[in-house]
C-alpha cells in the first residue's frame, strides 16, 4: 500500500513563489505526479519524477527525492489562475500494476 | 477534437437505481480507469483495464462494474445507488507501456447525484 501526504491548503501572493511538499511510502516505487485540477475541472498533468533531482517544465518545477521519500512542486512568478488543487500522485509497481495513487491534493489560493 | 470524453455530465437519480456511464477516448491507449472523487476532493482509483487485465481496487463494491465493448471505450456500470455513490466520476486513459510512466488523460467527469 502507499501512504501520500500533502498539505491541504496553501495561500501565496501574485508574483510569488510557492513550493508544495508531498511524502510518500511505497513498497514499490516507480515514479511520482503532479496534476493541476481547476474547481469543476478534470486533472491535467503537470510532471513526472522517477529518478533524483529536479525537473524544470516553465513555470513549474518537480524535484524528486527517492531516499527521503518526499517531493516538491514548485511554482514561479505565480498567477491568478495558478490557484487550483495540485494532486501528488504515486506509482507503486508491487504486484506488477503501475497505477498511480492520489494524495488529497493540496489547495492553492493565489491573492493579488 | 482527440480526448476522453464522458457522458452524462451531470447525472441525478434515485436510491436503488441502476444506471451507466459512458467513457470513450480516441487517443488510442491502451489502459483506462475509473476514479471516484468525493466531496473532500480526494481522487481513488475504482479500476484499471486493458484488453488483457482488469484490476480492480478491492475497496470498490461489487455493485460497480466496468464494461469494455472495445479498446476505445470502457462504462461504468452501477446497481441499487446509494447515496454514499454521490461523488463525481472522472474516466482516464493512458498509453501503458511495460516499465514506463505514463501521462492520464482524464475525461471533464460525471457528477452524480443520489437522492
Amino acid at each position: 500500500g502507499q501512504n501520500i501526504d500533502q498539505p491541504t491548503e496553501m495561500t501565496a501572493t501574485e508574483g510569488a513563489i510557492v513550493q508544495i511538499n508531498c511524502t510518500y511510502q511505497t513498497s514499490g516505487f516507480n515514479g511520482l505526479f503532479w496534476y493541476q485540477q481547476h474547481a469543476g475541472e478534470a486533472p491535467t498533468f503537470l510532471s513526472y519524477n522517477v529518478l533524483d533531482g529536479l525537473e524544470e517544465k516553465g513555470r513549474f518545477s518537480s524535484f524528486l527525492s527517492r531516499s527521503k521519500g518526499y517531493s516538491y512542486l514548485l511554482l514561479k512568478e505565480l498567477q491568478m489562475k495558478d490557484s487550483a488543487s495540485y494532486l501528488c500522485a504515486v506509482s507503486d509497481s508491487s504486484g506488477g500494476s503501475y497505477i498511480p495513487t492520489f494524495g488529497r491534493g493540496t489547495s492553492l489560493i493565489v491573492h493579488p | 477534437d482527440t480526448a476522453v470524453s464522458q457522458t452524462p455530465k451531470y447525472l441525478v437519480t434515485q436510491m436503488g437505481n441502476d444506471k451507466s456511464i459512458k467513457c470513450e477516448q480516441n487517443l488510442g491507449h491502451d489502459t483506462m480507469y475509473w476514479y471516484k472523487q468525493d466531496s473532500k476532493k480526494f481522487l481513488k482509483i475504482m479500476f484499471s483495464y486493458n484488453n488483457k487485465e482488469l484490476i480492480i481496487n478491492e475497496t470498490v463494491p461489487n455493485r460497480f462494474s466496468p464494461k469494455s465493448p472495445d479498446k476505445a471505450h470502457l462504462n461504468l456500470h452501477i446497481n441499487s445507488l446509494e447515496l454514499g455513490d454521490s461523488a463525481v466520476y472522472f474516466c482516464a486513459s493512458s498509453p501503458r507501456g511495460s516499465g514506463t510512466h505514463y501521462e492520464q488523460y482524464f475525461g471533464p467527469g460525471t457528477r452524480l447525484t443520489v437522492t
